[in-house]
C-alpha cells in the first residue's frame, strides 16, 4: 500500500470550503485513494475514494492529480459538524486500509 | 441497514487477565478487521479476514493475541494475558469486499488495563 503524507492540522472558517491536501507519490497503478474522517470517540467514517477520475458525492469531492501522487479532498460547505481527523488511505486488492495520523480539521465559527 | 455490531462497549481489566471481544459485521459482508488504536494515533491494522479465512495477520501480537472468524460471519478478538500497553480502542470493520468497495466501522471497544 502507497504511504501517505498529510499535514497534521487545518482550521477553515465556517461555511467555506475546506480543502485537505494528500501525497501518495509511490501510489501504484491499480490502488485506490480512500479518504475517512473520525470524530471524537466515534469509529472512522468512509467519505470517498477514487481510483483515476475526479469523484463527487453527497459529502465531498475528490480531486486526483493526472499522475495520481496527490490528490485533494473537497468539503464544499464545512460546518462545525466536520471538524474531525481525516485519513487519506492507499489500498491495493486484498490489502489492508492502512491509517496514518491524518489530518486534524477544526471548523471555526 | 443495521451497522457493525461491537461489545462491549468498555471494559477495564488488570493487567495480565485475559479479555474477549465480539463484532457483528454487516450482513453479507465478506470481509473483516480489526484494528487496535492507541490514544493519540491513527487506528493500527490487527487482523484482516477474508470469509473465514485470514488474509493479512502480520501486525497481531501473536504470543498474546488471537482472533477467529467462525462460519465466516460473527468474530471474537482475545488478549491474554493483557499488558498495560494493550490500553486501547478496538475496532472492527467490515466491507463487501476487500478493495474497492467502503469499509464501515464500529464504535469500538475501549479497553483499559490498570
Amino acid at each position: 500500500d502507497a504511504k501517505t503524507t498529510q499535514p497534521p492540522s487545518m482550521d477553515c472558517a465556517e461555511g467555506r470550503a475546506a480543502n485537505l491536501p494528500c501525497n501518495h507519490s509511490t501510489i501504484s497503478g491499480n490502488e485506490y485513494v480512500y479518504w475517512y474522517r473520525q470524530i471524537h470517540s466515534q469509529g472512522p467514517q468512509y467519505i470517498i475514494h477514487g481510483l483515476k477520475n475526479n469523484e463527487t458525492n453527497e459529502m465531498a469531492s475528490l480531486i486526483i492529480t493526472e499522475d495520481r501522487k496527490s490528490s485533494t479532498l473537497i468539503l464544499p460547505h464545512a460546518t462545525l459538524r466536520d471538524t474531525a481527523v481525516y485519513y487519506c488511505i492507499g489500498q491495493t486488492g486484498a490489502n489492508n486500509l492502512f491509517f496514518g495520523t491524518g489530518t486534524r480539521l477544526t471548523v471555526i465559527p | 441497514e443495521a451497522g457493525v455490531a461491537q461489545s462491549p462497549r468498555y471494559k477495564i481489566i488488570e493487567k495480565r487477565q485475559s479479555v474477549a471481544f465480539w463484532c457483528n459485521p454487516i450482513s453479507g459482508h465478506a470481509t473483516l478487521y480489526w484494528y487496535q488504536q492507541i490514544l493519540g494515533q491513527g487506528p493500527k491494522l490487527l487482523i484482516q479476514f477474508q470469509n473465514n479465512g485470514v488474509v493479512d495477520d502480520s501486525q497481531l501480537p501473536k504470543d498474546r493475541f488471537s482472533a477467529e472468524r467462525l462460519k465466516g460471519v460473527d468474530s471474537t478478538l482475545k488478549i491474554q494475558p493483557a499488558k498495560l500497553e494493550d490500553s486501547a480502542v478496538y475496532l472492527c470493520a467490515s466491507s463487501l469486499e476487500a478493495s474497492g468497495t467502503e469499509a464501515f466501522f464500529g464504535q469500538g471497544t475501549r479497553l483499559t488495563v490498570v
